[in-house]
């Protein structure tokens, strides 16, 4: 069974960077997983931010960005702001039309 | 603007069947993989079913063989029929519609989501 793993939580202060990682059980991640990220705060369906590595959905700040790092893929956000304290959630594309969901990270801004 | 919109949550008995609907405006539909995307209450997200453009479907391990995933291109409708419905199905269920095809290359993500359908299995 395909696991994602990702940080459970993970803090940073105000204007401070962070990046939070997305990595598989028993592979490497690479761009041929497409890795995407989504933004979700309580009550709201999840926002899309990130996609295939590095590309910024539509109306994203650019202090949010997408890459591979070592093994994993990676959200960083420069510049954190209040709001961007969320749960954060990064999917790999395994082929075949499934995709798998990492368990998500918490992120605190403090 | 594209909207999804899901309706037929509520409350089913362990064993029983639901079907939830999502309408799609704003897009081809038919041109477009969709999905279905679950999330119980204080809990992570979890990939349940997609349907591509031609039809062809795939489902997670956990609702194999209980779940159905259709599409009717002239309604602009996507349905998962959910049966054999289990307390762990309980959750919030979103539709979300697959990324798009530009030239050779594709992008699988989801870029777009409806609001979510609560979907409680007790007795």
């Amino acid at each position: 069974q395909t696991v994602v793993t990702q940080e459970p939580s993970f803090s940073v202060s105000p204007g401070g960077t962070v990046t939070l990682t997305c990595g598989l059980s028993s592979a490497s991640v690479s761009t041929n997983y497409y890795p995407s990220w989504y933004q979700q705060t309580p009550g709201q369906p999840p926002r899309t931010l990130i996609y295939s590595t590095n590309i910024r959905s539509s109306g994203v700040p650019d202090r949010f960005s997408g890459s591979i790092l070592g093994n994993k893929a990676a959200l960083t956000i420069t510049g954190a702001q209040a709001d961007d304290e969320s749960d954060y959630y990064c999917v790999l594309y395994m082929g075949s039309g499934i995709s798998v969901f990492g368990g998500g990270t918490k992120l605190n801004v403090l | 603007e594209v909207q999804l919109a899901e309706s037929g949550g509520g409350l089913a008995q362990p064993g029983g069947s639901l079907r939830l609907s999502c309408a799609a405006s704003g897009f081809t539909f038919g041109t477009y993989a969709m999905g279905w995307v679950r999330q119980p209450a204080g809990k992570g997200l979890e990939w349940v079913s997609s349907i591509g453009s031609s039809g062809n479907t795939h489902f997670a391990n956990s609702v194999k063989g209980r779940f159905a995933i259709s599409r009717d291109n002239a309604k602009n409708t996507l349905s998962l029929q959910m049966n054999s419905l289990r307390a762990e199905d309980t959750a919030v269920y979103y539709c979300a519609k697959r990324g798009y095809c530009t030239g050779r290359t594709c992008y699988y993500h989801f870029d777009y989501w409806g609001q979510g359908a609560q979907v409680t299995v007790s007795s």
